[in-house]
């Protein structure tokens, strides 16, 4: 059970904005950069935000991130089929860890 | 072209060791902190260990302090993982990656390798 909790699953028709949530504490998300990672089956993670709310240059401004307290969020907006995937939050912890969130899997309906 | 390219996965038994090593193409590597993440079958991803550009600094996941050990040979452009008193529960894909920032910590990883699979198994 990860120590940053995200929702199992989400789901929103093609088109439409989703969110994540990613929930913490005052000893990882209160003070520290989070970062959000989109993993496709049988490939690598990949960066999609770093910093709270930057985006890598090649992720397109769909991807959007947000950071209050000690919970993070990632919004999808113009939901397309090739947003399925699972999508994790990051981010140091004050144990000198890094620790990944439990991951949520995006279905596009 | 940026890339890290791992090596040195295998079968090994309960108790064993192995050495990954993550090879380093396209970029200033030694201004870099490198990461090893892992992920087991079915499951999420998982931290390891990372180190810092100049090899100063390393950090380690609970589940494998003391086991494991990370370092780096800027001169070769390779960072390696020693993994010691090996257990069914280290059995994953392990990813080598690298931070976005130069001269950062922080958990920002903007590479990755395809990996390389450690299997533990009696």
């Amino acid at each position: 059970q990860s120590v940053l909790t995200q929702p199992p699953s989400v789901s929103a028709a093609a088109g439409q904005k989703v969110t994540i949530s990613c929930s913490g504490s005052s000893s990882n998300i209160g003070n520290n950069y989070v970062s959000w990672y989109q993993q496709v089956p049988g490939t690598a993670p990949k960066l999609l935000i770093y910093d709270n709310n930057k985006r890598p240059s090649g992720i397109p401004d769909r991807f959007s991130g947000s950071k209050s307290g000690t919970s993070a969020t990632l919004g999808i907006t113009g939901l397309q089929t090739g947003d399925e995937a699972d999508y994790y939050c990051v981010t140091w912890d004050s144990s000198l860890t890094v620790l990944f969130g439990g991951g949520t899997k995006l279905t596009v309906l | 072209e940026v890339q890290l390219v791992e090596s040195g996965g295998v079968g090994v038994q309960p108790g064993g060791s192995l050495r990954l090593s993550c090879a380093a193409f396209g970029f200033t590597f030694n201004d870099y902190t490198i990461h090893w993440v892992r992920q087991a079958p079915g499951k999420g991803p998982e931290w390891v260990s990372l180190i810092s550009w100049d090899g100063d600094n390393t950090f380690y996941a609970d589940s494998v302090k003391g086991r494991f050990t990370i370092s780096r040979d800027n001169s070769k452009n390779t960072v390696f993982l020693q993994m010691n008193t090996l257990t069914t529960e280290d059995t994953a894909l392990y990813y080598c990656t690298k931070g976005i920032d130069s001269g950062s910590f922080r958990p920002s990883m903007d590479v990755w390798g395809k990996g390389t699979t450690v299997t533990v198994s009696s």
